[in-house]
């Protein structure tokens, strides 16, 4: 069964940049037409979308954070991460990595990691 | 960008009401919508996928429908499980986007 798990720093400065893992266990990044996609949740918000990677390793970013934004996956396909850089307050939420399912399941987001909270404070 | 529009923003339901949740997209979507529900700060779980197919292991009360514009889930028989916040999100294009969810609390 496939598991997603969010880790990374909790804390992070203003200015610096934000560094995120997602492990994915139980299957593997490379099979089927998944993307693997991170999330985020500002402290009693709604969801917003950060960014995903596809299984080929193309990327597509949110525009409001594409200058800022950088998802990559690993050579073993067992992770992806993501990197925020010149992180602000406005940066400090519950960030969620998920799978996206293929075009013919209209890329519903099936399968998500537990979250983990970052804040950004000096 | 598409805009996600929920409504209502918040409801009081009993235990075996019918609950319905609309959400408008700014633009047509065809069928990619897809609805999540979200308990406290846990994850979301996808409910409904294509806007009316149910994922896998989720019970057959919760219904979606819609093409377009406009779409609607609806809980045929509110359960104590289902008070939770609702969000529906398109992925027809790039940025995918959200409602602004809508919050099921117990009347």
């Amino acid at each position: 069964q496939l598991q997603l798990q969010e880790s990374g720093s909790g804390l992070v400065k203003p200015s610096q940049t934000l560094s995120l893992t997602c492990a994915v266990s139980g299957a593997s990044m490379s099979g089927g037409d998944y993307s693997w996609s991170w999330i985020r949740q500002p402290p009693g918000k709604g969801l917003e979308w950060i960014g995903y990677i596809f299984h080929s390793g193309k990327t597509y970013y949110n525009p409001s954070l594409k200058s800022r934004v950088t998802i990559s996956a690993d050579r073993t396909k067992t992770q992806f991460s993501l990197r925020l850089s010149s992180v602000t307050a406005a940066d400090t939420a519950v960030y969620y990595c998920a799978r996206i399912l293929p075009s013919y399941n209209y890329y519903g987001m099936d399968v998500w990691g537990q979250g983990t909270t970052v804040t950004v404070s000096s | 960008d598409i805009q996600m529009t929920q409504s209502p923003s918040s409801l009081s339901a009993s235990v075996g009401d019918r609950v319905t949740i609309t959400c408008r997209s700014s633009q047509s979507i065809s069928n990619y919508l897809n609805w999540y529900q979200q308990k406290g700060m846990k994850a979301p779980n996808l409910l409904i996928y294509g806007a009316s197919s149910l994922q896998s292991g989720v019970p057959s009360r919760f219904s979606g429908s819609g093409s377009g514009t406009d779409f609607t889930l609806t809980i045929s028989s509110l359960q104590p499980e289902d008070f939770a916040t609702y969000y529906c999100q398109q992925s027809y294009n790039n940025p995918l986007t959200f409602g602004g969810g809508t919050k099921v609390e117990m009347k």
